[in-house]
């Protein structure tokens, strides 16, 4: 079981905007520890989108944004395209587990 | 930038061990810590544990405590993932990806392209 919980799934149409949550707690998110969103195109490797919360790497269009507060972060994404569908995954480490935790995952449809 | 290439997939009998390598192209690999990240079919993404080249030292995720062997190789840039006593639920594709820490952050900036293996009678 996952520590970090995220809505299963999201859709919206074209050129709309969604917003995946992720929940966690006081060992993880809340605990002062950056939060990182991965994308997952179907059948390739993770890719880093965001990282320390709300930053892009080079070559991550600023359609994709991220945000925390408390026990949760927020990935949000605008201009929807086909090319967005994919599974997200957040991600952060845990003080209690000692160890790196990934969100549940949440699988976005472009409708 | 660093290129992470893995080694080919693997079938294994129940019970048995496996390897899987991740060699790094360019870019520097001691100071960075190498993870391990594994998927099970259908499923979403599983820490295994990460190794410091530089140090040597590795740490693991409790559930696979004891099971696990996170290496690293400086002398060829390659890390190395060993899981013993397979068993059906290890078959998954198995990342390794570079890991950046410090200040509270912890994130994978370069992923290898996975490794399937498959556990089966």
């Amino acid at each position: 079981q996952s520590v970090l919980t995220q809505p299963p799934s999201v859709s919206a149409a074209p050129r709309q905007k969604v917003t995946i949550s992720c929940s966690g707690s006081s060992s993880n998110i809340g605990n002062n520890n950056y939060v990182s969103w991965y994308q997952q195109l179907p059948g390739t490797a993770p890719k880093l989108l965001i990282y320390d919360n709300d930053k892009r790497p080079s070559g991550i269009p600023d359609r994709f944004s991220g945000s925390k507060s408390g026990t949760s972060a927020t990935l949000g994404i605008t201009g929807l395209q086909t090319g967005d569908e994919a599974d997200y995954y957040c991600g952060t480490w845990d003080n209690s587990l000692s160890a790196y935790v990934f969100g549940t995952g949440t699988k976005v449809t472009v409708l | 930038q660093v290129q992470l290439v893995q080694s080919g997939a693997e079938v294994k009998k129940p019970g048995s061990s496996v390897k899987v390598s991740c060699k790094a192209f360019g870019g520097t690999f001691t100071t960075y810590a190498i993870s391990w990240v594994r998927q099970a079919p259908g499923q979403g993404l599983e820490w295994m544990g990460r190794v410091i080249p530089m140090f040597g030292i590795a740490k693991y995720a409790q559930k696979l405590q004891g099971r696990v062997t996170i290496t690293a190789d400086k002398s060829t840039s390659t890390a190395y993932m060993d899981l013993s006593s397979l068993r059906s639920e290890d078959t998954a594709v198995y990342f390794c990806a570079r890991g950046i820490r410090g200040g509270g952050a912890y994130y994978f900036d370069q992923w290898g392209q996975g490794t399937l293996v498959t556990v089966s009678s």
